[in-house]
């Protein structure tokens, strides 16, 4: 079955730090690629999408995600997190083969520590 | 300013008892999503409609319903065979269907005593 997996629920990161989210999707082709981030209490919003091409993706915010074929990856990163930073994280795919239906992983909180 | 207006944002019901969820939006997107967030699970997809007059199940439709009688509205209502009602609820469109940019409403926390 597809699937999108973010395997830290968790991550604690400083001020200043560099910060990287994994993601991995079980697809039978590779699918479209999205990251998406909540404030609590919030929608989503869209940082970075991927559909084909270069394989680092430039988002808002200061985030960039790579796109790894090989490993089923698609990690989001960012050089130095700010407070406002502190939210929680979504990786999704949308299946071209199946209409594109859209499919969340579990997401990851990130916590900021000043 | 287009977007996605949920309402309202928190609700409370009587175990029993039906209860719906508005989704409204102005952004002329065809396409319009039903997701069910809880904790650790990400985002479930419960319905979805790719245009008016028509809708699909998602992955976990049962208990749930919807219509899609205009283009800017999407409705859910939480029936009473829904076994685990309480979550957060969140609507989403897009501009032609999966696969491109949804934009998402603020949701809606239902929470069922």
């Amino acid at each position: 079955a597809q699937s999108v997996t973010q395997p830290d629920i968790h991550i604690t990161v400083s001020e200043g730090a560099s910060l990287e989210l994994r993601c991995n999707y079980s697809y039978g082709a590779t699918p479209y690629l999205f990251w998406y981030v909540q404030s609590p209490g919030q929608g989503l919003q869209l940082l970075l999408k991927y559909f084909s091409g270069d394989t680092l993706v430039q988002g808002i915010k200061g985030f960039e995600a790579e796109f790894k074929r090989s490993q089923s990856s698609f990690n989001l990163r960012k050089p130095s997190v700010h407070w406002s930073d502190a939210a929680e994280y979504f990786c999704a795919a949308a299946d071209k083969a199946a209409g594109n239906k859209l499919t969340f992983g579990g997401g990851t909180r990130v916590l900021v520590k000043p | 300013d287009g977007g996605i207006t949920q309402s309202p944002k928190y609700l409370f019901r009587k175990e029993g008892q039906n209860v719906t969820l508005s989704c409204e939006q102005n952004l002329n997107h065809d396409a319009m999503y039903w997701y069910r967030q809880d904790p650790g699970q990400g985002l479930r997809l419960i319905y979805y409609s790719q245009i008016v007059n028509d809708f699909q199940k998602g992955d976990i439709a049962e208990g749930y319903s919807v219509s899609r009688e205009k283009k800017e509205s999407f409705p859910l209502t939480v029936t009473s065979a829904q076994k685990n009602p309480t979550a957060f609820y969140l609507c989403a469109s897009t501009a032609d269907g999966f696969g491109t940019e949804a934009f998402f409403g603020q949701g809606t926390r239902l929470t069922v005593v």
